[in-house]
């Protein structure tokens, strides 16, 4: 089974400022790396597939990168609305898998 | 417009089942797998397994393996989620969430709102 391992645990940033969040795949999972966005009292949202590709509707502020098993997301300049906890998913076609790392939680500095 | 209506907060005790279901409209029912989620309060997402509307064929997290099943009625278009044996560490909102690419398993695009599931005696 793999393993999803995020760092930080809790990153404090200035708005404005960049964010960088990593995930770590314990084996190669080559592109198949979601990232999600959970506020509190919501359900998560989707924000980048296949690594590196932002879905419907994300600003152009949220970017994703890597491949194998190491995994970035960049958020450029953090706005208000961004604070949030954010979790990578590993995802597979088949056997279906969907493992979720622990989080980081994106807070104000 | 998809949408993904799950059913009310249940309270249970251990031991006890529990089943949510989830009525997706806006879209092909049987064209998109549906997945299971849960979040135990002030803590991450933990992926419970998937299913395939069309034929009803499953696929279980290893840790829930026994104890879940998935099921859907095309007639309604509802899946559902039945957790057995349940013990207080199975108290978390469950959500069901569908693909968001026809025929395969890939990401969680739409979610339903939750529903809460209380385990205590």
């Amino acid at each position: 089974e793999i393993v999803m391992t995020q760092s930080p645990a809790t990153l404090s940033v200035s708005p404005g400022e960049r964010a960088t969040l990593s995930c770590r795949a314990s084996q190669t999972v080559s592109s198949n790396l979601a990232w999600y966005q959970q506020k509190p009292g919501q359900a998560p949202r989707l924000l980048i597939y296949g690594a590196s590709t932002r879905a419907t509707g994300i600003p152009a502020r949220f970017s994703g990168s890597g491949s194998g098993t190491e995994f970035t997301l960049t958020v450029s300049s953090l706005q208000s609305e961004d604070f949030a906890v954010y979790y990578c998913q590993h995802y597979n076609n088949w056997p279906p898998e969907g493992t979720f790392g622990q989080g980081t939680k994106v807070e104000i500095k | 417009q998809v949408q993904l209506v799950q059913s009310g907060a249940e309270v249970k005790k251990p031991g006890a089942s529990v089943k949510v279901s989830c009525k997706a409209s806006g879209y092909t029912f049987t064209s998109y797998f549906m997945h299971w989620v849960r979040q135990a309060p002030g803590q991450g997402l933990e992926w419970m397994g998937i299913i395939n509307p069309s034929g009803g064929s499953t696929s279980y997290a290893q840790k829930f393996q026994g104890r879940v099943t998935m099921t859907r009625d095309t007639s309604t278009n509802t899946v559902y989620m039945e957790l057995s044996s349940l013990r207080s560490e199975d108290t978390a909102i469950y959500y069901c969430a569908r693909d968001g690419s026809v025929g395969m398993t890939t990401t969680l695009v739409y979610w339903g709102q939750g529903t809460l599931v209380t385990v205590s005696s």
